[in-house]
């Protein structure tokens, strides 16, 4: 089935040691996003891509990146992480655009969580 | 900024039965869409049901339904038939045409009494 597939599905890491989350997805989608989601809240989004225009919200910290080499894959980079930042990561993609035939739907993956040691 | 507000953090109904999940927001826009996603425990979020704001018609898939009133820019969920599978936490969010980002509520977790 066509789908948004996280790996891992579960990371620990060492306080201030680099990190990639990784997304891929089936679904040639022209949009991916990645949130992050605390315990019991509304995932927060970290930054998207529209093909490949980067587009960062304002509230997200430096020590977040994101690479999109193709249109099936796009990587969270967290630089130096902090306890802080231990967190649901959720990758989700949609069809952006016009047209009867976008539904702007987001699909999303099973999602990654991160734990900082 | 656009605002979605889920004011029930929690809400349970007797399995078989109907609960309504509340949802507000506050745009300027006209078009839009609104949408409820449900996040079942330690599982990915999957999309219940979608009205788009230029539509009058309420939104139905199966058990779930949605009162959209645009006015008072109210978008509560209906699910009739409670199953156990249903339980989960779910959201509300809004998207303003020609813009990629979703606005999400806070949640409403939702429990099945069997």
């Amino acid at each position: 089935d066509a789908m948004v597939i996280q790996n891992p599905r579960y990371q620990v890491t060492q306080f201030g040691k680099p990190v990639t989350l990784s997304c891929s997805q089936t679904l040639n989608h022209n949009v991916m996003y990645w949130y992050q989601q605390k315990s019991s809240q509304a995932p927060k989004l970290l930054f998207h891509y529209y093909d490949k225009d980067f587009n960062n919200e304002a509230d997200t910290p430096d020590n977040f990146q994101s690479r999109r080499p193709n249109t099936s894959f796009c990587f969270l980079d967290i630089r130096s992480p902090g306890l802080g930042d231990a967190a649901m990561y959720l990758c989700a993609t949609s069809r952006g655009g016009g047209g009867a035939e976008v539904k702007n739907i987001q699909y999303f993956g099973a999602g990654t969580r991160l734990s900082v040691l | 900024a656009q605002t979605v507000t889920q004011s029930q953090p929690e809400m349970s109904v007797q399995e078989a039965e109907t609960v309504t999940l509340s949802c507000t927001y506050d745009t300027s826009e006209s078009d839009y869409y609104l949408f409820w996603y449900k996040q079942p425990p330690s599982r990915q979020m999957i999309l219940v049901i979608r009205q788009e704001a230029y539509k009058q018609q309420n939104a139905t898939e199966n058990r779930f339904s949605v009162n959209f009133q645009k006015a008072a820019k109210s978008f509560s969920l209906k699910i009739s038939d409670s199953q156990l599978g249903d339980a989960a936490m779910y959201f509300c969010a809004y998207k303003r045409f020609g813009n990629e980002k979703l606005t999400f509520g806070t949640g409403t977790r939702l429990t099945i009494i069997p």
